[in-house]
This record gives C-alpha cells, structure tokens and sequence, in this order.
C-alpha cells in the first residue's frame, strides 16, 4: 500500500524567510508527484508536478524536488510571505489516475 | 473554463438518507475519482474510473457507490447516510500521461446528523 507523509504538520514563519516542506513515500516506481495548496475551507490549487524522470520543477518562488531513490520530495518556498499561509499537500499520482496524498504542513507566515 | 463542477456545495443530511454528488468535467479526461477529506487529513480515495463504464474502489469505499455512463460525469451515491460519511468530498479528473496533472473540483461539504 502506497503511504505519503507530510512533516511538520505545522510551520510558523516570519515574513521574508525561505523554507522547505517535506514529503515522503513508499514507492519507488513513483508515476509522478503533484504538490497543492489548499486554503481554508476551499479547493486544491495545483501548484507543481514533478515527473518521476525529473528532478526538480520551479515556478516564481516555489521549487519543487524528487529523489526517488531515497524516496523523498521537498517544496521550497522563498520569500515567504503572509499570502503564503496555507495548508501544504503533497500527492503520489499513479498511471491509473489515483493519488494517495500526505496529510499536508500548514503553514503560518506572520508579518 | 469550467473544468471540474461538483454540486452541490454544501448538503445536510438525516441518518439514513440517500443522496448523489454530482461531479462533471468538460476536459474529456478519462480518469475520474471522488476523495473524501475529514479534519486534519489528506485526501483518501473512495472510488476511481480509468474510462466510461470502468469503476473500482479506492480506500475507503464501503457506503458509497458510483457509475461511469459518461465521459463527462461521474456521479457519487450515499446509500444510506450515516454520521461517519460528514466529510468534504472532492472529485478529481486526469488524462494517461506523466505530465499531467490531476484537476480537481471545488469541493461539496456534507453534514449528516
């Protein structure tokens, strides 16, 4: 059975600091890797996906790795700021279209 | 661009009720699939469709049913609605291909009491 976890589970930042969330799972013939973000009370917003014949993606400030041999992904967010705060979710994506998502890190940025 | 509609957004049932979500996608993606989310959690699957006529079940599939008559749609069933199944539940559409990504809907909040 396919397992993703998410630590922390909680992060609080000042404005302005870079920081890394981190996402681990079991299998190692990942299909790709999609990381979400998702405010309170609402949708998931996609913000990268990472091919499993990847490394890294990047879009402004959020970088997104995979290290499949050790199992392991991580979002680096720089910058951060107050519109950052969210709750984190990363999820494994099979080739039949199922995901198995971690838990999430919510994260706080305070002013 | 419509992309993933789920209806209703919000839904308060009575204990043993049914009910169906509705889920629709205009993007012709074969791969459909309903998540439910409970406090503090990540999503966990209930059931998933790969094509029109194809189902099975996720993780957590006992209570629910569904169908795939369509491309398009991909309906969830409550048979008899019990206060475990309050949740928010998320349908989610996808095409084969490692380089892309999973869409999904907005999201229908359920209470049962």
């Amino acid at each position: 059975k396919q397992e993703v976890t998410q630590i922390p589970a909680a992060l609080s930042v000042p404005e302005g600091e870079n920081l890394v969330l981190n996402c681990s799972f079991t299998d190692s013939a990942i299909y790709n890797l999609q990381w979400f973000r998702q405010d309170p009370g609402k949708g998931l917003t996609s913000l990268l996906l990472i091919q499993s014949s990847q490394r890294e993606q990047t879009s402004g400030r959020l970088n997104a790795s995979l290290d499949k041999s050790s199992g392991r992904s991580t979002l680096y967010i720089a910058a951060s700021q107050p519109g950052d705060s969210a709750t984190y979710l990363c999820a494994e994506n099979t080739n039949a279209g199922k995901s198995t998502f971690g838990d999430g890190t919510t994260l706080t940025v305070k002013p | 661009n419509a992309g993933v509609t789920q209806t209703p957004k919000f839904q308060v049932l009575k204990t043993g009720q049914s009910m169906t979500l509705q889920c629709a996608q205009d993007m012709n993606h074969e791969y459909m699939s309903w998540y439910r989310q409970d406090p503090g959690m990540g999503l966990r699957l209930i059931h998933y469709s790969v094509g029109a006529g194809i189902t099975d079940q996720g993780e957590v599939p006992n209570g629910y049913n569904v169908s795939r008559s369509t491309t398009e749609d991909f309906p969830l069933r409550l048979l008899s609605a019990a206060p475990s199944q309050t949740s928010v539940y998320f349908c989610a559409s996808s095409v084969p291909g490692q380089g892309t990504e999973a869409f999904f809907g907005q999201g229908t909040r359920l209470t049962v009491v």
